[in-house]
């Protein structure tokens, strides 16, 4: 069975810079969610997308942005990196996003700012 | 606001021991949900359970079994004759309704080792 897609699995960057990282969702699943999860920790909700809108928002700095685009896919821009970025960021899609909806997760992509 | 509490960091246990995972959640709401999901070294998370509040039955899936009690609010994860492949971080949360949309807040996780 299709499952979420992640790109790119791993990425470098420095501070200052910034990333952009992709989630496509199992198919005929319109809901996204991001996660971060640091080392040792267990996974924090950012954002989340319902057909293309946002639906709500965790504890998300201001300079990350998401948005989810008309095929459903979903992207993560994290502007002006710190160290404190280096997580592994997580996408995960349901079918509805209604309550009790389970979440896939994907592979996560493992993000370091040097 | 609500919580999960997993209050096991790591548990360590030779290969065929039976283990019990535990997992104690707070919410105010009357509807809510439930699930367990598995982080393998590897570091993808796998669903492993989903449970309603109205549904208080215990399940099994072959080694593993899961016992919900709303009057203890837990809901305990138990793998019998544990394997090394069940080695892993093992998440408990807990489905969080906001506006409508759903968010998962998860335990802290508890590392499983099994030791050959």
């Amino acid at each position: 069975a299709a499952g979420v897609i992640q790109s790119p699995r791993h990425l470098i960057k420095e501070k200052r810079e910034t990333a952009t990282l992709k989630c496509y969702p199992i198919p005929r699943h319109d809901t996204v969610y991001w996660y971060q999860q640091g080392p040792g920790q267990d996974p924090q909700f950012l954002i989340s997308f319902y057909e293309k809108m946002q639906s709500d928002k965790g504890s998300i700095p201001d300079r990350f942005s998401a948005q989810q685009f008309s095929d459903y896919h979903s992207e993560l821009n994290m502007s002006s990196l710190e160290l404190g970025d280096s997580a592994l960021y997580f996408c995960a899609s349901s079918p509805t996003g209604s309550p009790g909806d389970t979440q896939y997760f994907g592979p996560g992509t493992r993000l370091t700012v040097l | 606001a609500q919580k999960v509490t997993q209050a096991q960091t790591e548990i360590s246990v030779v290969e065929k021991e039976d283990v019990t995972l535990d997992c104690v959640y707070e919410t105010r709401d009357t509807t809510y949900y439930l699930f367990w999901y598995k982080q393998p070294p590897s570091g993808e998370l796998v669903f492993l359970i989903r449970r309603n509040s109205f549904d208080e039955q215990n399940e099994i899936s072959g080694r593993y079994s899961w016992n919900f009690q709303k009057s203890t609010s837990s809901f305990n994860f138990t793998i019998t004759a544990s394997q090394v492949v069940d080695s892993a971080v093992y998440f408990c949360a807990l489905s969080e309704v906001i506006q409508g949309a759903q968010k998962l807040v998860f335990g802290q996780g508890t590392r499983l080792t099994i030791n050959p």
